[in-house]
């Protein structure tokens, strides 16, 4: 079936370092991907998306590139912040229209130190 | 942009009472609104997909009769977690889709955590 496997965390980084939290996934068809953010106390943000094979989503910073020939779609930053401290989730839509869910993997917790 | 609003946000409760969970889209009507459980340091797992006006459909292996899931209106969507015990305490998230977005991002409530004594 389909799944989404994330790195595991916890990952801590000092202020202005560069991120990369690995995605890949498992699916049959064409996926949308996602990274979703979660901060302390609050519920899933979207983050980015891609919708496509070499599509590249960004947003605040981060990016993530959806290559179908690796099956991935790592998240990147090129200088991380404190206030980027949250739980990353990478994750598929396996089904179109209305009736669609989500796939998560796991989550990645970051902690950004000053 | 669209806002989802979950309660409550916390709950404690004892063993072998019921608890609502209550998930509401503010400025959007949802005709779809879906439950996820995450357990600590696990993925988010869908529970059920909730219809508006029809019965919810069950992912495999989750109790339907302990789970009860009404989606009464356009805008809210309750789950009941009945005769709870230890076991089902986790953290419940909804999310609904803004209708006819496709295959659009999910919007999700800020969670619930439920701990069962």
């Amino acid at each position: 079936g389909n799944s989404v496997t994330q790195m595991e965390g916890p990952v801590t980084l000092s202020e202005e370092a560069f991120l990369t939290i690995n995605c890949t996934y498992t699916a049959t068809g064409y996926p949308s991907l996602f990274w979703y953010v979660q901060y302390p106390g609050e519920g899933l943000q979207l983050l980015l998306k891609a919708t496509k094979a070499d599509d590249k989503g960004s947003n605040k910073g981060f990016e993530a590139t959806y290559r179908k020939e690796t099956t991935s779609f790592h998240l990147e930053k090129g200088s991380v912040q404190v206030s980027d401290s949250a739980v990353y989730f990478c994750a598929l839509s396996d089904r179109g229209g209305s009736q669609g869910n989500l796939i998560f993997g796991k989550g990645t917790k970051l902690s950004v130190k000053p | 942009g669209a806002v989802v609003s979950q309660h409550p946000s916390r709950v404690i409760c004892k063993s072998g009472t019921s608890v609502k969970i209550e998930c509401r889209s503010l400025d959007f009507q949802a005709t779809t609104m879906f439950w996820y459980r995450q357990f600590p340091k696990q993925s988010l797992m869908l529970m059920a997909t909730s219809n508006e006006g029809s019965k919810a459909t069950y992912e495999q292996g989750v109790e339907k009769d302990k789970f009860l899931i009404n989606h009464a209106s356009l805008t809210l969507s309750t789950l009941t977690v009945t005769s709870a015990h230890p076991e089902d305490s986790s953290f419940y998230i909804c999310s609904a889709r803004v209708p006819g977005q496709g295959n659009s991002p999910l919007h999700f409530g800020n969670g619930t955590r439920l701990t069962v004594t």
